[in-house]
């Protein structure tokens, strides 16, 4: 089975940019989508696409796809991003599923 | 403003069954692929299922197969969960989401990115 891989925590200032990793066999040939759950809260989309922004996202996120990693990025990281954050993709390579990655804690420190 | 509201969870016994429901407003459930997410608890996000418009697509992750059945009501604007055979793992906040773009290959079309997430329902387990 496919499987996405990220780290389990990133850590960064306010003001700094954060960046996101996950890592996938071929990913960059998938359409990486990411989400963001806060504590007790419902994920919410925040790039679609591998680089798309769902309207109400702000500027601040985005997304890049490449060979076997795919990044989010946050400029000017704020107190309020602190949160989950998961990839996920379709895998069609036998049946087909969707699969998120393990999920990156994000620290404003 | 669209709304997902999950219901039905509750307390099991391993070996029971329960069906989870998914309320719709805001939006045509009829223009949308659906499907159910699980997140047990402290864990990641598992995908538990999906169903597209016409419920002509359906796909299960494979810990479930054969144990669960998706379905949906477009007239009832609302989405479904049967689930059987329930086994202690299975306990997680289970959410429901819309996918607005599928993705179609061949014969096969899936969603896309999960667009809208409900607030989930918990199932757990009794011993």
């Amino acid at each position: 089975s496919y499987v996405l891989t990220q780290p389990p925590s990133v850590s960064v200032a306010p003001g700094q940019t954060a960046r996101i990793t996950c890592g996938g066999d071929n990913v960059g040939s998938k359409s990486v989508h990411w989400y963001q759950q806060k504590p007790g809260q419902a994920p919410v989309l925040v790039v679609y696409g591998d680089s798309d922004r769902p309207s109400g996202v702000p500027v601040r996120f985005s997304g890049s796809n490449s060979a076997n990693t795919a990044t989010l990025t946050i400029s000017r990281v704020e107190a309020g991003d602190e949160a989950d954050y998961y990839c996920q993709v379709w895998d069609s390579s036998s049946d087909h599923q969707a699969v998120f990655g393990g999920g990156t804690k994000l620290t404003v420190l | 403003e669209v709304q997902l509201l999950e219901l039905g969870g509750g307390l099991v016994k391993p070996g029971g069954s329960l069906r989870l429901s998914c309320a719709a407003s805001g939006l045509s459930l009829s223009d949308y692929s659906m499907s159910w997410v699980r997140q047990a608890p402290g864990k990641g996000l598992e995908w538990v299922s999906s169903i597209d418009s016409g419920s002509s697509h359906i796909f299960y992750a494979v810990s479930v197969k054969g144990r669960f059945t998706i379905s949906r009501d477009n007239a009832k604007n609302s989405l479904y969960l049967h689930m059987d055979s329930l086994r202690a793992e299975d306990t997680a906040v289970y959410f429901c989401a819309s996918s607005r773009r599928i993705y179609c290959s061949g014969t096969t079309c899936l969603p896309m990115e999960f667009d809208h997430w409900g607030q989930g329902t918990l199932v757990t387990f009794s011993s």
